[in-house]
């Protein structure tokens, strides 16, 4: 079963817009992922917070985690119909990325 | 770098035929993950390796499914005899440093078994 869920499933909003995704895990981890996956393409790398770190930006990116209620956010500001693509959080299970089902955003130009 | 490379990119076969996917990491990444994904189970990992040895293949399927790496630029995964079930987007990954760094995701190869 997958470590990490994302919810929503999707997401649909207008350009410039802010959109939120949420991570769910179950077990203690060491740090978290977040990646994109653009349609028939492979992941993409965003960001890794480490269980010691509450939030973290990269660009239009923020990141936080609440180790205590074992749940990691992705925020992404001002969003452009570039953003359209699935986004996946990953913990680790020891050394191995376990993945969630992911969240499917769709940006409306 | 060019990043990670699979082979190929899409691959339609008939079942009971042996299929190969190909991957070459990124140079000096010592991890290698092969990942399977469908809609229906998401991002399954099959096999990880470290230095170019098997360290965790709890997610091979069965035996039909196997994978090596011969070196550190060459890893195969092979699938014999295929079935229909098996049709997923198969990804390779690689690394360095361990799950305390991001992993680099190859462009995957889309097979589809009939």
């Amino acid at each position: 079963s997958q470590q990490g869920e994302e919810d929503p499933q999707a997401l649909s909003i207008q350009e410039g817009e802010n959109a939120t995704m949420n991570c769910s895990y179950k077990t203690s981890i060491n740090n978290l992922q977040w990646y994109r996956q653009n349609s028939g393409r492979g992941l993409v790398h965003l960001i890794l917070i480490r269980s010691n770190e509450r939030e973290k930006h990269s660009g239009r990116l923020r990141v936080t985690l609440d180790t205590s209620k074992k749940s990691s956010s992705l925020l992404i500001t001002a969003s452009r119909a570039a953003d359209t693509a699935s986004y996946f959080c990953a913990t680790d299970e020891g050394y191995i990325p376990t993945f969630g089902r992911g969240t499917s955003l769709i940006v409306h130009p | 770098d060019a990043g990670v490379i699979q082979s190929p990119r899409h691959e339609v076969t008939e079942m009971g035929q042996e299929v190969t996917l190909r991957c070459k990491p990124i140079s000096g990444h010592n991890s290698l993950f092969w990942y399977r994904q469908t809609m229906m189970r998401g991002l399954e990992l099959l096999i990880y390796f470290n230095n170019n040895v098997p360290i965790d293949d709890s997610g091979m399927p069965e035996d039909r499914f196997s994978a090596k790496m011969p070196n550190a630029s060459f890893s195969t995964l092979k699938i014999q005899p295929s079935e229909p079930r098996d049709s997923a987007v198969y990804f390779c990954a690689s690394n360095s440093g361990g799950a305390n760094y991001g992993y680099t995701f190859g462009s995957g190869t889309r097979l589809t078994v009939v």
